[in-house]
């Protein structure tokens, strides 16, 4: 079964950084964009950042622009959302997506998510 | 950046009962790359449409997706107990930023 495992969430305080990581199994990784998307409490979904399947194009959310890089390691078969600055508003839970159909120059709709894992920035 | 407005923000019906929720976007979407995504309490979304009418694998024939340009629908034709949770629409395609829409809760009645 195609899944995806995430891990790396927590509390940290305003300004502070975290690293999540989303491992991968049983597609071929590099085959796929890859994306995050979150989740702030009793709200809805927001697109947060997006890869290309060889990790050289990379697309961000005005809210997360020069503070969050996305990136992979497709020898790994694992993504990451290195999270810098952070402040109470990025506060949710965060999702790891995959992409529908092999690269093909568009990015898709998300067939894949991670289990989520949760983001708490507060003091 | 295409902003989604969904309708209504809640859906009160009964099992059995047609569900007709609706997705409107602020500009055109390219090539109907509109989909939408179910999510129940605790777990993360499921594809249910995407293209505006393709159904994803494994999803039930009672959903069905319409739509082109900036008016899209999303109809299941007979409530499902399982069915009662939030419906997203999501576009998306080859130019960034890409939005969800706010929701649409479909609760019992």
């Amino acid at each position: 079964e195609v899944q995806m495992l995430q891990s790396g969430g927590g509390l940290v305080h305003p300004g502070g950084s975290l690293r999540l990581s989303c491992a991968a199994s049983r597609f071929t990784f590099s085959n796929y964009a890859m994306s995050w998307v979150r989740q702030a409490p009793g709200k809805g979904l927001e697109w947060v950042s997006s890869i290309e399947g060889d990790g050289v194009g990379t697309f961000y959310a005005d809210s997360v622009k020069g503070r969050f890089t996305i990136s992979r390691d497709n020898s790994k078969n694992t993504l990451y959302l290195q999270m810098n600055s952070l402040r109470t508003d990025d506060t949710a839970v965060y999702y790891c997506a995959k992409d529908l159909f092999h690269s093909n120059g568009i990015f898709d709709p998300f067939d894949i998510w991670g289990q989520g894992t949760t983001v708490t920035v507060s003091s | 950046e295409i902003v989604l407005t969904q309708s209504p923000g809640t859906l009160s019906l009964s099992p059995g009962e047609r569900a007709t929720l609706s997705c409107r976007a602020s500009q055109s979407v390219t090539n109907t790359y509109l989909a939408w995504y179910q999510q129940k309490p605790g777990q993360a979304p499921r594809l249910l449409i995407y293209g505006a009418f393709s159904r994803a694998t494994g999803i039930p024939d009672r959903f069905s997706g319409s739509g082109s340009g900036t008016d899209f629908t999303l109809t299941i034709s007979r409530l499902e107990p399982e069915d009662f949770a939030v419906y997203h629409c999501h576009q998306y395609g080859t130019s960034p930023p890409f939005t969800f829409g706010p929701g649409t809760k479909v609760d019992i009645k």
